[in-house]
């Protein structure tokens, strides 16, 4: 089974703090993404990786950057957190160059106070 | 910008009954239409896909249908039961690796 896993289901930070949002998968898969669950607005897409060192920007990037040094490990960087990204946040990978499938991890709810 | 328009918001639906939730879509690029289901505290999983040039695909009481010229397509869930209850997320696959998610229905299905 592939598993994703993300390095905290819950997170409370101060307005201002460095947020790191860790992701791990352990299937091997060229792909991960970062995205961020609001009530009545879905999942939304914030960067995308395709391969090590390589990322994309998703619908919505301010605020936010991303790394990724080793295939298995994704990390969502806010470099200075404010109240408007509390929010759940959910990473996901997928194989290939063109996949519908996406694993997602289970989420972190961050709360920035 | 919504490409991918999902309603209802939320459905309540007696056990046995049809839930039926509706996605319409304006990128003619978009060639996979896959749902995700999610329960509480887990993320997304996939649940069921469909390709553009199927109108309509059955996996156990799950069915797709499509309707290309509409740019509409739409989940049923036949003889809901209690275990049903989540949130489901229409989505599509256009553009490299991109899937575009809907904005949800929250399912509850009850005895």
């Amino acid at each position: 089974d592939v598993k994703v896993t993300q390095s905290s289901r819950y997170l409370v930070k101060r307005t201002g703090e460095k947020v790191f949002l860790e992701c791990v998968q352990d299937m091997d898969h060229e792909n991960m993404f970062w995205y961020r669950q609001d009530p009545g607005l879905g999942l939304r897409l914030i960067y995308f990786s395709y391969d090590v060192k390589m990322k994309e920007k998703g619908d919505i990037p301010e605020g936010y950057s991303v790394s990724r040094e080793k295939k298995e490990r994704f990390s969502l960087i806010l470099e200075s957190a404010s109240t408007n990204q509390t929010s759940m946040y959910l990473c996901a990978s997928s194989y290939g160059s063109y996949s519908y499938e996406q694993y997602f991890g289970p989420g972190t709810r961050l709360t920035v106070t | 910008q919504q490409q991918v328009k999902q309603s209802p918001q939320s459905l309540i639906v007696q056990k046995g009954g049809i839930s039926i939730i509706n996605c319409a879509y304006e990128n003619t690029a978009f060639d996979y239409f896959p749902w995700y289901q999610q329960f509480p505290g887990k993320g997304p999983a996939l649940l069921i896909a469909i390709r553009p040039d199927v109108s309509e695909k059955k996996e156990g009481r799950f069915t797709i249908s499509f309707n290309k010229s509409a740019k509409q397509f739409s989940l049923h869930i036949m003889d809901s039961q209690p275990g049903d209850s989540a949130t489901y997320f229409c989505a599509a696959l256009g553009g490299y690796q991109k899937v575009t998610f809907g904005t949800g229905t929250k399912l509850q299905v009850i005895p």
